[in-house]
């Protein structure tokens, strides 16, 4: 299995521009997490789904963010409009459905808005 | 909401050193324990996991952690610390059953030769 795939590895961007990240979960994985990480703030979960719906975004930091999943293959994370302090690595990450599991983590997108 | 203490936030030790990290979360009923180690600019990758039984588990690397319940603690220990160990280190716990990771803030490890 090539595990959780992400892309772009490295994304730099002007504020205001629209940002997609992408990620691909491990076949057979039902759960799926995105997850920011700065130096300030730590690992912060953004929004996490389950069987491709979406159970608790609390963590989205605020409305120019939005995630999808369409299908269990598949699940973007949008920001729009960028800003210099959206700048961090975003790490996905999926697992298997219900407890007794741990996550798997992709490469993450470092994601730089100047 | 549960919540995991890392307090140790840059640790440095030399080669063949001991290592203890500690790990403490706040919450009172089922737990599920991980710790989860990031090398310079890679991903995380489980260290270690604790679900149920043996409050003494062993991971890669020659990691291992002790669940106390009573302390509710989940310090991470290494008898013998190698350069290659330097990395960031963090704690997480999922709750009730569930698979929703809530991290610490991690602790940056630091093994000089």
């Amino acid at each position: 299995d090539a595990g959780v795939i992400q892309s772009p590895r490295h994304e730099v961007t002007e504020m205001g521009q629209e940002v997609t990240l992408r990620c691909k979960p491990i076949s057979g994985h039902n759960s799926l997490f995105w997850y920011r990480q700065t130096m300030m703030r730590g690992l912060e979960l953004l929004i996490y789904f389950n069987n491709n719906v979406p159970i608790d975004d609390s963590g989205m930091p605020e409305d120019r963010f939005s995630a999808k999943m369409p299908n269990a293959s598949f699940s973007t994370l949008k920001i729009q409009p960028s800003e210099p302090r959206d700048s961090a690595v975003y790490f996905c990450a999926s697992s298997r459905p219900q407890g007794y599991t741990e996550a798997f983590f992709g490469q993450g997108t470092r994601l730089t808005v100047v | 909401a549960q919540s995991v203490s890392q307090h140790n936030h840059h640790v440095i030790l030399s080669e063949a050193a001991s290592l203890e990290l500690g790990c403490n979360y706040s919450y009172g009923g089922t737990v599920n324990l991980f710790w989860y180690v990031q090398y310079p600019g890679q991903h995380l990758q489980l260290l270690l996991k604790y679900f149920s039984g043996d409050p003494l588990v062993k991971g890669i690397k020659g990691f291992e952690a002790e669940f106390i319940k009573s302390k509710f603690s989940f310090n991470l220990r290494k008898p013998s610390v190698q350069w290659s160990d330097t990395a960031e280190y963090f704690c997480a716990v999922a709750t009730g059953g569930g698979n929703k990771l809530t991290f610490g803030t991690g602790t940056q490890l630091k093994v000089e030769l």
